[in-house]
């Protein structure tokens, strides 16, 4: 079965401030997709990222970069200059890699992210 | 660039009526999946489907059905409504080929309350 923790309910950090929500990982298949979405206040789940189980590469787009471990079944997301617009639930997810791409993601518990003026 | 439409974006419904909830994937879509989102909840998995055919499935209560039809949309049939069905339903559409492959793009949801 896959799970994945998310065990920071809630975050609390000043504009400016880095910021790195943490994400960690169990699942029996070799092969498999991690995600990060964001679901602002409004209500839509926004997607982020996706990363390969084979590609440990990190990534940077602007102010997010992540950071997959699959020694440590991370998957760590990190927020730098952090901005009110920032503040959301983010959610990490998994899901199995198949020829078919239509198997569900299993989701964290979410972490919620408020970042003060 | 299009997104996944769902609609009704919101639907109130009485205890035991049934509810019919609607998805159209992005264009070129073949794959779309039902989430159940409770209030301060993570999203649920409930079913897939792949050109057409039920795909995966996951915590879909029996009293909910659904299909995708000859054009890639999608319905989410829920009857005998009880008010624990009280949530956000997502709709999310992803393709199978190119570089966007697998990634699930989710709709606005509908806010479905059961009074």
């Amino acid at each position: 079965a896959q799970k994945v923790t998310q065990a920071q309910t809630e975050i609390s950090v000043v504009e400016k401030e880095d910021v790195t929500l943490d994400c960690v990982y169990e699942t029996r298949d070799t092969t498999y997709y991690l995600f990060w979405y964001k679901q602002p206040p409004s209500g839509e789940l926004v997607f982020l990222i996706r990363r390969n189980s084979f590609d440990e590469q990190n990534e940077i787009s602007g102010r997010y970069s992540w950071n997959f471990q699959k020694s440590t079944s991370s998957f760590n997301f990190t927020i730098t200059a952090s901005q009110v617009v920032d503040s959301a639930v983010y959610f990490c997810a998994l899901s199995e890699f198949t020829g078919g791409g239509a198997d569900g993601l299993t989701f964290g518990k979410g972490t919620h992210l408020i970042i003060q003026p | 660039a299009a997104g996944v439409i769902q609609s009704p974006r919101h639907l109130i419904k009485e205890k035991r009526e049934t509810a019919t909830l609607k998805c159209y994937p992005i264009p070129r879509h073949d794959t779309v999946y039902w989430y159940q989102q409770g209030p301060g909840q993570d999203p649920q998995f409930l079913i897939s489907f792949y050109e057409k055919m039920q795909s995966d499935k996951g915590s879909i209560p029996d009293r909910f059905s659904a299909q995708q039809f000859s054009d890639y949309h999608s319905e989410l049939n829920m009857s005998s409504l009880e008010l624990g069905d009280s949530a956000l339903y997502f709709c999310a559409s992803s393709k199978t080929g190119g570089t966007a492959k697998n990634i699930q793009y989710f709709g606005a949801g509908t806010r479905l309350s059961v009074l």
